[in-house]
């Protein structure tokens, strides 16, 4: 069965640094999704991408946030500058099209701590 | 407004025993999916209903979908231990589409 990959698994990072999350969505999905779950709390949706754009994002994917598509394959979140609450686990989504029949499948996650 | 809340936050029972979730929802809906999550891991997609489906199977697993009372019902049948999991509703909804907004969950436990 198709998977999407993530990696790392998990990432520990200095406040104020750069990370960059890295995804691998299934190949012939048009619809790449990142979603966020701080622990113990619900998945929350932070922006979906289509056609080298993105067409829907959350308040919380400020500026501090950008995703890229940088060679067709990869789907890529940055953190420019990370702060303590951006702890979380981080999960890449993908699917075929949107609608009313399809199912997303979702990556296993980049668990990220922020020290 | 919130959407996908699901009850109870937290259900255990016996191994061999049925389990079962609820999920309400506030705004009309494309489809309803339901997720497990093992600890610490990540969201398995489990069933989809669409909006004008009322009762879905797949394999131990029954969904119903009641869009008048905008709420949903996922169905354990003879339970094990390996369903130990997070279970999560999470509504794909018509107005802004592209996006899951997912419930809080429900952590079930099964005893041996």
């Amino acid at each position: 069965e198709p998977e999407v990959t993530q990696t790392p698994s998990h990432q520990v990072t200095q406040m104020g640094q750069e990370v960059i999350l890295r995804c691998v969505p299934i190949s012939n999905h048009l619809y790449f999704y990142w979603y966020r779950q701080i622990l113990g709390q619900k998945v929350e949706f932070l922006v979906s991408f289509y056609n080298n754009e993105i067409s829907e994002k959350s308040e919380i994917f400020d500026d501090q946030f950008s995703v890229e598509r940088p060679d067709g394959s990869n789907f890529t979140l940055k953190i420019r500058s990370t702060k303590l609450e951006d702890s979380a686990m981080y999960f890449c989504a993908s699917n075929q099209r949107t609608g009313t029949h399809y199912g997303y499948t979702f990556g296993s996650g980049t668990r990220l701590t922020v020290v | 407004s919130q959407q996908g809340e699901e009850d109870p936050q937290a259900l255990s029972i016996q191994e061999g025993e049925n389990a079962t979730m609820n999920c309400s929802y506030k705004t009309s809906i494309n489809n309803l999916q339901w997720y497990r999550q093992n600890s610490g891991r990540g969201l398995v997609h489990l069933i989809l209903i669409r909006s004008n489906e009322r009762e879905k199977h797949s394999g131990r697993l029954r969904v119903t979908l009641d869009t008048s009372k905008k709420s949903s019902s996922l169905l354990i049948t003879a339970s094990r231990a390996a369903d130990t999991a997070s279970y999560f509703c999470a509504t794909d909804y018509v107005q802004g589409a592209q996006k899951l907004v997912f419930g809080q969950g429900t952590r079930l436990t099964i005893n041996p």
